[in-house]
């Protein structure tokens, strides 16, 4: 199984600064990983497929990095709507399809 | 406008069983793999099983396998989970995901449901 670490566990910044999130997998992956936002009481949205390529309607401050087992979500300046949980997910190797612990965004 | 729509949760004893539905509509969900992807309370992101757009290949993860049955009626495009042997670690909110490319196995999940509450105890 994959496992996905994911630092820092929470993130406190404040609006128009920028996000540097990490997904570590303890082996390649290669680009086959996906970042995922949810909000509280919501659905997880995806931001990220394929390490690199933004999702249909997501905004271009978003974008990702990586390959192998090194991956980075950054959001280039903090909207008040992008404070919440953050996932990575990996497809490279699977059963088991898994999911990092998440990054938590929260204001500073 | 792609929808899901799961249904079927509840609170359910253990040993007990329910089986959850999900109901897919705008687009052609035969030619989508789907998977169930659930979170316990307060905590993180959990697949539990995929199924191929025919349905005639299905996965599990260990936690499950045995207890729980994906299946899907695609004349419905409705994908269902049966779960028997329910304990109370399987008590979370359950997301049917579609995944983001038609007629393949590429597992990143482009629409989630709003999910179905599972709660096991007694």
């Amino acid at each position: 199984e994959i496992v996905l670490t994911q630092s820092p566990a929470t993130l406190s910044l404040s609006p128009g600064e920028r996000a540097t999130l990490s997904c570590r997998a303890s082996q390649s992956v290669s680009s086959y990983l996906a970042w995922y936002q949810q909000k509280p009481g919501q659905a997880p949205r995806l931001l990220i497929y394929d390490a690199s390529n933004r999702a249909t309607g997501v905004p271009a401050r978003f974008s990702g990095s990586g390959s192998g087992t090194d991956f980075t979500l950054t959001i280039s300046s903090l909207e008040p709507e992008d404070f919440a949980v953050y996932y990575c997910q990996q497809r490279s190797s699977w059963p088991p399809l898994t999911f990092g612990p998440g990054t938590k965004v929260d204001i500073k | 406008e792609v929808q899901l729509l799961e249904s079927g949760g509840g609170l359910v004893q253990p040993g007990g069983s329910l089986r959850l539905s999900c109901e897919a509509s705008g687009f052609t969900f035969s030619d989508y793999v789907m998977d169930w992807v659930r979170q316990a309370p307060g905590k993180g992101l959990e697949w539990v099983s995929v199924i191929s757009g025919s349905g005639g290949e299905t996965n599990y993860a260990d936690s499950v396998k045995g207890r729980f049955t994906i299946s899907r009626d695609n004349s419905k495009s409705t994908l269902y989970l049966q779960m028997n042997s329910l304990r109370a670690e399987d008590t979370a909110l359950y997301y049917c995901a579609k995944v983001g490319r038609a007629n393949k196995w590429d597992q990143f999940f482009d629409f989630w449901g709003q999910g179905t509450l599972v709660t096991v105890s007694s």
